[in-house]
């Protein structure tokens, strides 16, 4: 079945830690992205990547890092400089602009089931 | 720039009640495209529907039904006949046009919880 994994489902960090959450997907989209979900604050998007090899930051970029050096992946790190890490994170894709088989799904996220990262 | 807004944070009926959700949004853009999404406890959320900037039709899907006007930039979503099940976080969300940039923001969300 196609979609997208997310790994691990529950993440421990120790201070000054840098960790990385997973993302896969085998749903051949082009476009990828992170997001974080605090209670209250609804979801914010952190990077997102429309193609290989290149990425853009969201709006809640510092303290993160991603890289997208092939199309299935888009690990997410989050550096010893985010201070406040605690958060749910998910990861979604979708066809993006280059992905013109099915346009009726082509502007849909597809999500993962999400990291719960905790701090230490 | 773009942004949504869901201003009910927390909506509490009784089962079998209609209830709606409200979503506002602005956008320079001409083309777009509004979503709802359903986050259950599990957390992974779920689409239920995308909605493009020129199919100004409602839409009636079981249950659910979305109400879109462009005149009050709002797109509202109903359900009807409200379910315990129905109970999860629903967020409203508005991506540009897909030839440029892929950004989706997302509002707040509006938890639901439907009483027995």
């Amino acid at each position: 079945d196609g979609g997208i994994t997310q790994s691990p489902k529950y993440l421990f960090r120790k201070e000054g830690q840098n960790v990385t959450l997973s993302c896969e997907q085998n749903l051949n989209h082009d476009a990828m992205y992170w997001y974080r979900q605090d209670p209250g604050q609804g979801l914010r998007l952190i990077y997102y990547s429309q193609i290989v090899n290149d990425f853009q930051k969201g709006d809640i970029a510092e303290g993160y890092s991603v890289s997208r050096e092939k199309k299935e992946s888009f690990p997410l790190t989050v550096t010893s400089a985010q201070k406040n890490p605690t958060a749910f994170y998910l990861c979604a894709s979708r066809g993006g602009w280059g992905h013109k088989i099915d346009r009726s799904t082509n502007e849909k996220l597809f999500f993962g089931s999400g990291t719960q990262l905790s701090v230490l | 720039a773009q942004k949504v807004t869901q201003a009910q944070t927390e909506i509490s009926v009784v089962e079998k009640e209609d209830v709606t959700l409200d979503c506002v949004y602005e956008t320079r853009d001409t083309t777009y495209y509004l979503f709802w999404y359903k986050q259950p406890p599990s957390g992974e959320l779920v689409f239920l529907i995308r909605r493009n900037s020129f199919d100004e039709q409602n839409e009636i899907s079981g249950r659910y039904s979305w109400n879109f006007q462009k005149s009050t930039s709002s797109f509202n979503f109903t359900i009807t006949a409200s379910q315990v099940v129905d109970s999860a976080v629903y967020f409203c969300a508005l991506s540009g046009p897909m030839n440029r940039d892929d950004k989706i923001i997302f509002g707040k969300g509006t938890r639901l919880h439907i009483l027995p």
